[in-house]
């Protein structure tokens, strides 16, 4: 079964600044998706990256970027200027390729994340 | 806008009693939705695996009987929890993954609160 470990219960950052939240996994698989998920205190569930696990490029999405390393199985998220709006926990999920759209989303425990004015 | 819908967001019943929240893929077929499970602070576990027409998946260690799941069409799940306590009281939300499945998508999720 996979496992998804994230070692960073909470992190804190100044505003404008630069934080990176922690995400390793464990599978067997080579083909795979991992995803970071941020929740803010409404509890809504979004996707803020993902990557391809057959993709060597790290995936980016404006201020949010990826370290992707598959040997050492580490997904880290970098967040760049960060903003208030910013603050909120972030899950590092994995996901199974291997059946398609049917494989479920395996969550780490998450990183609260604060961002101070 | 969302996509994937949740109903109620919010619900409250008395023990012992049963209640329905409903999970809706808004424009897309979703032969299967997936339920979770939130304590608070705590990451989503996932307590079962809804498949369109046939019977869901649970996770090791979630009651099949209590929380019943239902997957009648290609755009809707539901999820009900019978026989209700105090225990059972908790954030649940849903997610579908649309077209090739890179892309899920989260219910807005429904807190429910037995007393």
């Amino acid at each position: 079964a996979q496992t998804v470990t994230q070692s960073q219960p909470e992190m804190s950052v100044q505003e404008a600044e630069t934080v990176t939240l922690s995400c390793t996994y464990d599978t067997s698989e080579s083909d795979y998706y991992l995803f970071w998920y941020k929740q803010p205190p409404s509890r809504q569930m979004i996707l803020v990256i993902r990557q391809e696990a057959y993709k060597q490029q790290n995936a980016t999405e404006n201020r949010f970027s990826v370290n992707f390393q598959k040997a050492a199985k580490s997904f880290s998220l970098k967040i760049s200027d960060s903003q208030l709006g910013d603050a909120a926990m972030y899950f590092c999920a994995y996901r199974s390729a291997f059946r398609g759209g049917n494989e479920k989303l395996t969550f780490g425990t998450g990183t609260r994340l604060t961002i101070i004015p | 806008g969302a996509v994937v819908s949740q109903h109620p967001s919010r619900v409250i019943c008395k023990s012992g009693t049963s209640v329905k929240i409903e999970c809706r893929s808004l424009d897309f077929q979703a032969t299967t939705m997936f339920w979770y499970r939130q304590f608070p602070k705590k990451s989503l576990m996932l307590m079962a695996t809804s498949n369109e027409g046939s019977k869901a998946t649970y996770e090791q260690g979630v009651e099949k009987d209590k929380f019943l799941i239902n997957h009648a069409s290609l755009t809707l799940s539901t999820l009900t929890v019978t026989s209700a306590h105090p225990e059972d009281s908790s954030f649940y939300i849903c997610s579908a993954a649309r077209g090739s499945g890179n892309t899920i998508y989260f219910g807005e999720g429904s807190w429910l609160t037995v007393v």
